[in-house]
């Protein structure tokens, strides 16, 4: 069946440093993907977008990394922030008008 | 102002009762959407609506029930809430392709 994963529930780093969060697709029809920040309290909030015609895609101190091949997505964050500290969901678009979510990765950020 | 809304933003309700999540957003988008998210889990998509006349069902939409009002307007009832549904809702509404979600609705049914 579908699904959307990720590599890791948590993700430690110290401030400054450059951040990779991991997530793994199944289907390889699907062709739109989000990264999502959810602080605590808070509905998940759009980060970035790609779609499967790219492998990269920049935005402000974000980029987003598609591996088509093994089905991988990635979502580095550079010089990470004590307001970076969240839970990042991946999630793809299956074609079906929805969108299917991972798990999500807790990112804290050490000062 | 935000682009969704939902009200309440927090509801603590009794086993057998019958409860309504309401949502509204300002976007003009005509899709819109409702999920539920248990501590340490993704989202799960109940209910989704692509227009007025078109509401379908989710991966988990037993228990729960919609009505699109209008197309701003989206709402999730529960008709007779059980503990198990205690959780966090959250409405999302979608432009192109991205969906922007809600502040969500934190439920607690004892």
């Amino acid at each position: 069946g579908e699904s959307v994963g990720l590599h890791l529930p948590t993700l430690s780093v110290q401030e400054g440093d450059n951040s990779i969060i991991n997530c793994a697709y199944s289907n390889s029809a699907s062709d739109y993907f989000i990264w999502y920040k959810q602080e605590s309290g808070k509905g998940p909030q759009f980060i970035i977008d790609i779609r499967s015609n790219m492998d990269k895609r920049q935005g402000q101190r974000v980029t987003v990394l598609l591996n088509k091949t093994v089905k991988h997505l990635s979502l580095q964050i550079a010089a990470t922030q004590p307001g970076d500290s969240a839970v990042y969901f991946c999630a793809e678009n299956n074609q079906g008008g929805k969108l299917i979510f991972g798990q999500g990765t807790e990112l804290s950020v050490k000062p | 102002d935000a682009d969704v809304t939902q009200t309440p933003r927090n509801r603590i309700t009794k086993t057998g009762k019958r409860i309504m999540l309401e949502c509204s957003q300002t976007k003009g988008h005509d899709r819109m959407y409702w999920y539920r998210q248990d501590p340490g889990l993704g989202l799960r998509l109940i209910y989704y609506s692509f227009d007025v006349k078109d509401i379908n069902k989710g991966e988990i939409s037993d228990g729960y029930s919609v009505s699109r009002q209008a197309q701003a307007k989206f709402s999730l009832s529960l008709e007779s809430a059980i503990p198990n549904q205690t959780a966090l809702y959250f409405c999302a509404s979608q432009g192109a392709d991205t969906q922007y979600f809600g502040p969500g609705t934190r439920l607690t049914v004892l």
